[in-house]
């Protein structure tokens, strides 16, 4: 059973903090996303990795990089949160060669 | 780029009566659609998937239908359950790491 596991449920930040947001899968697959959820949107893909160190931008990249040091950890940061980027990050992978996406049960940000 | 649209955004229903669900897309190019249900606090979970070389499949009460020709598809639920109280999200993709998602519908089953 594929396992995809985001470090926190809740976090509440400050405006300006720099937050990073953790996920990791014990699957061994190749490619990892991150996600924004917003009521009314669906889910937007900020970025995604394909394999260590490589990563791509998604729709809404804008204030947000990832960082991609190992096969199993794909980490989203926000180098100066802001209040829009209050929302709900999903986290995903799949296999290469396999369009199915496994998510993580998500982090509620919030920015005050 | 792929648009999906979905509808409708709400969905209330009496428990034992069907719920359907469209999507349409705008590439042409997509040729896998999952549809996920995200129950509240959980995490979206696939329920069903299609492919284009294929205009129906169905699993237990849940069945999808993709018309390629119209580029829409379908998720249909019979004798729903107050359990399949979820939002639920369809998407489409290439086949590659490019997926795009619905704005999803929250269904509501009344018991």
């Amino acid at each position: 059973d594929v396992k995809v596991t985001q470090s926190s449920r809740y976090l509440v930040k400050r405006t300006g903090e720099k937050v990073f947001l953790e996920c990791v899968q014990d699957m061994d697959h190749e490619n990892m996303f991150w996600y924004r959820q917003d009521p009314g949107l669906g889910l937007r893909l900020i970025y995604f990795s394909y394999d260590v160190k490589m990563k791509e931008k998604g729709d809404i990249p804008e204030g947000y990089s990832v960082s991609r040091e190992k096969k199993e950890r794909f980490s989203l940061i926000l180098e100066s949160a802001s209040t829009n980027q209050t929302s709900m990050y999903l986290c995903a992978s799949s296999q290469t060669g396999s369009p199915i996406q496994y998510f993580g049960a998500g982090t509620r940000l919030s920015v005050l | 780029g792929e648009n999906v649209e979905q509808h409708p955004s709400t969905l209330s229903v009496q428990e034992g009566d069907s719920a359907v669900i469209k999507c349409t897309y705008s590439d042409s190019a997509s040729n896998y659609f999952p549809w996920y249900k995200q129950e509240l606090g959980k995490r979206p979970q696939l329920i069903i998937d299609i492919r284009s070389n294929v205009g129906e499949k169905k699993d237990q009460r849940i069945a999808v239908t993709l018309n390629k020709t119209a580029k829409h598809f379908s998720l249909h639920i019979t004798e729903t359950q107050p359990e399949d109280s979820a939002v639920y999200f369809c998407a489409a993709s290439r086949g590659n790491n490019d997926m795009r998602f619905g704005a999803g519908t929250r269904l509501t089953v009344k018991p």
